[in-house]
């Protein structure tokens, strides 16, 4: 157990719909990644929050949408669904900006789209 | 150009044999992380070892060892004495945290171990 949770973990839902995925890092960790990891795109990076605030930005469609919270949780927004985001999103945190060490991965929400 | 290159899409091991899995990587950064991640079918993201690109020695954890060779930018895995539970996709990785903080990731080597 990483001490990283998210849900749901699973997720199905129709095109056109919008969804929110929700990650609660490790205790004490600031920085939050997400991550989608389909068949064909491998695993990508979408984006990093620190301390609420967006850090970085990857390969993340402008459908697509996250937050961090005070408490540190954090929400990636999905909308407009298409068939082609049905993939594995995956939430990590780390302590810090610029750690060397690993980034601790939740289990995933495994969404379909239909 | 990939930052992180996997030749070996799937391998085949008998139990109890030592394996190693490929990797090379690229990066103009001195100061980089390489990391090998291990999925089973079940779906998450396991850890499995680091290496700093400053570590002098190759990281060992358990039957998991890295061969570091810098000059070659190569990290490959090592698992020694197989067991059926090595079954799953690894995945190799590199954060470079000058630039950012993401993880980079392989396209991975599905590994199976024969009974």
């Amino acid at each position: 157990d990483s001490g990283v949770t998210q849900t749901p973990k699973h997720l199905i839902t129709a095109t056109g719909q919008r969804v929110t995925l929700r990650c609660s890092p490790r205790s004490g960790d600031l920085s939050v990644y997400w991550y989608q990891q389909s068949l064909d795109q491998g695993l990508q990076f979408l984006i990093q929050y620190y301390n609420g605030e967006e850090r970085a930005k990857g390969n993340i469609l402008e459908r697509f949408s996250a937050q961090q919270f005070p408490d540190l949780h954090s929400e990636l927004n999905l909308s407009s669904l298409e068939l082609g985001d049905s993939a594995l999103y995956f939430c990590a945190s780390s302590p810090g900006l610029a750690a060397i060490g690993e980034q601790f991965f939740g289990p995933g929400t495994r969404l379909t789209v239909l | 150009a990939q930052k992180i290159t996997q030749t070996q899409p799937g391998m085949f091991v008998q139990e109890k044999e030592a394996v190693t899995l490929d990797c090379t990587y690229d990066t103009s950064d001195q100061s980089y992380g390489l990391f090998w991640y291990k999925q089973p079918s079940s779906g998450e993201m396991i850890f499995l070892i680091y290496q700093g690109s400053y570590d002098e020695q190759n990281a060992t954890e358990g039957r998991y060892s890295l061969n570091f060779q810098k000059a070659r930018k190569s990290a490959n895995l090592v698992i020694s004495a197989s067991q059926l539970g090595d079954s799953a996709m690894y995945f190799c990785a590199m954060r470079e945290p000058h630039r950012d903080d993401k993880i980079i990731f392989g396209k991975g080597t599905r590994l199976h171990i024969l009974p």
